[in-house]
């Protein structure tokens, strides 16, 4: 499957303990993207990255989340301490772009996070 | 700043009756605009795009949006539901070429099927 893939695709967690989700994108993609979505309503932006600079941070992205993107290929997405407020879907997607490209994205099932 | 209002939250339609999703955008400058479909379950697909070529955009499964600049809309349509096409449907926004690239969307409008 050459998409783009999301580990894993549901988590349970305590609250304050710490969760880390990964995604890969597809390989030829140099931009990627991670968004929330809460019950009933449309994906939130988070963070993306072009290739593996951050890029731009969203002010919903806390200090208790972080997003890397070592080697420009795949990225996590780590949330530290945990709350209730957290729970909901996280999405990652990626594109092909660059100066004179801006395409669709692509995304993830995405990672179900439910904090209890 | 760029924003979109998806007009209605859910929408019911009898199989085989015409379907209409309505978009209105903000934009201070050209944008780029996308209707993405969502499966219980599954991940966002794309059905189609509008980029500054034809305002005519068709899309898969039969979909199709018209930009209108004056009315600042994309309105989605489809002669003929399908029971399939029951989904949550978003429309997107993202800033032309040299923006950030982010994708903003819709709240969604949930389209049910009436069998």
């Amino acid at each position: 499957d050459t998409g783009v893939s999301q580990n894993p695709r549901h988590k349970i967690t305590k609250r304050g303990q710490n969760v880390t989700f990964r995604c890969d994108p597809i390989s030829e993609h140099n931009r990627l993207y991670w968004y929330r979505q809460t019950l009933g309503q449309g994906p939130e932006f988070l963070t993306y990255f072009q290739n593996e600079a951050q890029l731009e941070k969203s002010r919903l992205l806390s200090d208790r989340f972080s997003a890397e993107r070592p080697k420009g290929s795949f990225s996590t997405l780590e949330i530290q301490r945990t709350e209730q407020g957290d729970s909901a879907m996280y999405l990652c997607a990626s594109s092909l772009g660059g100066r004179a490209m801006n395409t669709e994205a692509f995304f993830g099932q995405g990672t179900r996070l439910t904090v209890v | 700043a760029q924003s979109v209002t998806q007009l209605d939250s859910h929408v019911s339609v009898s199989e085989g009756t015409p379907v209409l999703l309505r978009c209105n955008y903000s934009s201070s400058y050209s944008p780029s605009l996308f209707w993405y479909v969502q499966h219980p379950n599954k991940g966002l697909q794309l059905l189609l795009k509008y980029t500054s070529a034809a305002t005519l955009v068709k899309g898969i499964n039969g979909f199709e949006a018209e930009f209108k600049k004056s009315e600042t809309s994309f309105h989605l349509t489809k002669p003929s539901a399908h029971m399939s096409d029951a989904a949550e449907y978003f429309c997107v926004v993202t800033p032309p070429l040299g923006g950030t690239y982010k994708y903003i969307f819709g709240t969604g409008t949930r389209l049910k099927v009436l069998a």
